[in-house]
């Protein structure tokens, strides 16, 4: 299995334009989560999804963060429009179950200009 | 608010010494998790201990969870360079539908 693959791996913007991530979690896990990882703030839960279905997106800062999961082997982190607070690492894990282990992905590296 | 806090921030060892960090949360948990993630790359689950479990062994590493002091700790023994890695605690609310991960603790071996 080639594990959470995430793309792009390096995403370098201008800030008011808009940027998507995506995800393709490992075969057969229906739970997919996406955080976010800064020096300042850490580790931070965005959303997750079960089944599809997105079950909490506390996390999400603002409107302009926006995910879809429209099936179970493919998900987008979308940000429009992108402002230099934005910069982080963005990762991308999937598990069997929500409350499992879950398998983090490379990580994209956004930086806005 | 995060829920997992790692304890110490960082800690500096020599080769085949033992490693321990540690984890607080706040509030019930079902299980709790240990994540292991090198400079640039993404997290590694190390192990998962649920809250009805006292300690769990998997090779070198040991973990224990005291629910009454809702604490954690990570027992690396005779840790090694390769080690070196930054260490995460994860929780679960106890509906289990939220997930927190501490600030972590950044493990430094000298060969």
């Amino acid at each position: 299995d080639a594990g959470v693959i995430q793309s792009p791996r390096h995403e370098v913007t201008e800030m008011g334009q808009e940027v998507t991530l995506r995800c393709k979690p490992i075969s057969g896990h229906n739970s997919l989560f996406w955080y976010r990882q800064t020096m300042m703030r850490g580790l931070e839960l965005l959303i997750y999804f079960n089944n599809n279905v997105p079950i909490d997106d506390s996390g999400m800062p603002e409107d302009r963060f926006s995910a879809k999961m429209p099936n179970a082997s493919f998900s987008t982190l979308k940000i429009q429009p992108s402002e230099p607070r934005d910069s982080a690492v963005y990762f991308c894990a999937s598990s069997l179950g929500q409350n499992n282990e879950q398998f983090f992905g490379p990580g994209t590296r956004l930086t806005v200009l | 608010s995060q829920q997992g806090e790692e304890d110490p921030q960082a800690l500096s060892i020599q080769e085949g010494e033992n490693a321990t960090m540690n984890c607080s949360y706040k509030t019930s948990i079902n299980n709790l998790q240990w994540y292991r993630q090198n400079s640039g790359r993404g997290l590694v689950h190390l192990i998962l201990i649920r809250s009805n479990e006292r300690e769990k062994h998997s090779g070198r590493l040991r973990v224990t969870l005291d629910t009454s002091k809702k604490s954690s700790s990570l027992l690396i023994t005779a840790s090694r360079a390769a080690d070196t890695a930054s260490y995460f605690c994860a929780t679960d609310g106890f509906r289990g539908n939220q997930f927190y991960f501490g600030t972590g603790t950044s493990l430094t071996v000298i060969p």
